[in-house]
Order: C-alpha cells, then structure tokens, then sequence
C-alpha cells in the first residue's frame, strides 16, 4: 500500500511568511508525529497525535508554530512569520501503536528554507 | 534531562567486518528501544525493535542488544556490505503508552570496500 506521502517535498520562503506543510499519513494509523531535523543534526520532536486525544505538543518551539490533524487522518503543520532558524527537514510519520507493532513510518519530509 | 547519546557521529569499517553502533542513555527508563536507517535526503526506515524484557533481538544480519543496568544498546550488523553504509538512529519510548520516540543523534556507518 502507499507510504506516508508529504507535500511539498521543498519550500522556499521569504523571512516573516507563514508556511503550511502537509502530511499525509497511512491510513488506518491512528497516531501521527511531526518531527524536524536540521543538517546533521537528529530528529527533534515536534507534536504528536494520537486517536482522538488532545495533541502532545511539548516539542513545538515557539507560539509560531502550530499543527492540527483533521478527520484523524491527514495533518498540516503551520509555521507562521518564519525565521531564518526554521530552515529545516521537517518530516512527518505515522504509526499503528499497537502492542505488536509500534514502529513509525515516514515520509520523505519537506525541505524549508527560509531566505 | 533525559538524554541520549550514540558513541560516535561516524564510524568506518572494512567490508566483511561486523560493525557495532552504542546508544547511552541517561534519567529515562524506555519500555521500547528502537532503531532506524536514514539515506541522505530520505525519512529514516524502522530496523528492529527491542522490549525492555528482552535481551537480544536478531534479523538477518543485524542484531540488537538492550541492557537496562547499563543503560545501553548495542547495534550489530555482520558481514558489513558498502550497501549498509548510512546513519543509523536510536529511539526510546516509554512505557505509558502515549509518548512520543526520542531519537538520538545518529552515527554515521560508511563500509569500506
């Protein structure tokens, strides 16, 4: 079946422009996370969804940013009045969570780069 | 802090070797352990996954060690092949059942042939 797909695979931005980065996880996954990742460094968590819960969102970095997951199925994350710091690879993944199965599955992220 | 830290930021071995990747933990107690491939320009792809209760976790050629006393994982892969050659990414859980992966840092494996 298809994978966890993300759009748009680059951005290119001006400083101060908001950015909406889209996931699109595999269905039938009830949890989603978002994560970013700048050059050679790991992953650093974002948020995480999971069913109908509310959103774990102790690893966005400011008020700037912000996610939501509709219908719990597809997520857009939304950086408003991007910085220059927020250049980055911001992937997305998805994950069944079950007892046997707890392995996450990504996309190929969205590279941003904020000018 | 919880913190988590992978031996070394690169690793270079012979084709044929078996390379061995660490990842250190420190004030977290993980039900899962986890580890990930990551190509440059692509998502990292999930390896193995190892419990808390288990020791050892093998597939083909890799294999996974998990020790809670010391804190630590190993990360084997045997009869290295150039095609292994990535970074390889360590990823913690806890146990509560709704909490997210740390990853650490990643090292960076290149086998030489």
């Amino acid at each position: 079946g298809a994978g966890v797909s993300q759009s748009p695979s680059n951005k290119v931005t001006e400083k101060g422009k908001d950015v909406e980065l889209r996931c699109d996880p595999i269905s039938g996954h009830t949890a989603l996370y978002w994560y970013r990742q700048s050059l050679g460094q790991g992953l650093e968590f974002l948020i995480y969804f999971q069913g109908n819960s509310a959103p774990d969102k102790s690893g966005l970095p400011s008020d700037r940013f912000s996610a939501e997951r509709t219908g719990g199925s597809v997520s857009t994350l939304t950086i408003q009045r991007t910085q220059q710091e927020d250049s980055a690879v911001y992937l997305c993944a998805s994950s069944s969570r079950t007892r046997f199965s707890r392995e996450q599955f990504f996309g190929p992220g969205t590279r941003l780069t904020v000018l | 802090s919880q913190k988590i830290e992978q031996n070394s930021e690169a690793l270079n071995i012979q084709e044929g070797k078996t390379a061995t990747l660490t990842c250190n933990y420190t004030n977290y107690s993980p039900a899962y352990l986890q580890w990930y491939r990551q190509d440059p320009g692509r998502g990292p792809v999930f390896l193995l996954l190892i419990r808390e209760n288990e020791k050892e976790k093998r597939k083909e050629r890799l294999k996974v060690t998990f020790d809670t006393t010391l804190k630590q994982s190993l990360f084997h892969i045997t009869a290295s092949q150039p095609a292994d050659s990535a970074t390889y990414l360590c990823a913690l859980e806890g146990g509560s059942g709704n909490t997210p992966l740390v990853f650490g840092k990643g090292t960076r494996l290149s086998v030489i042939a």
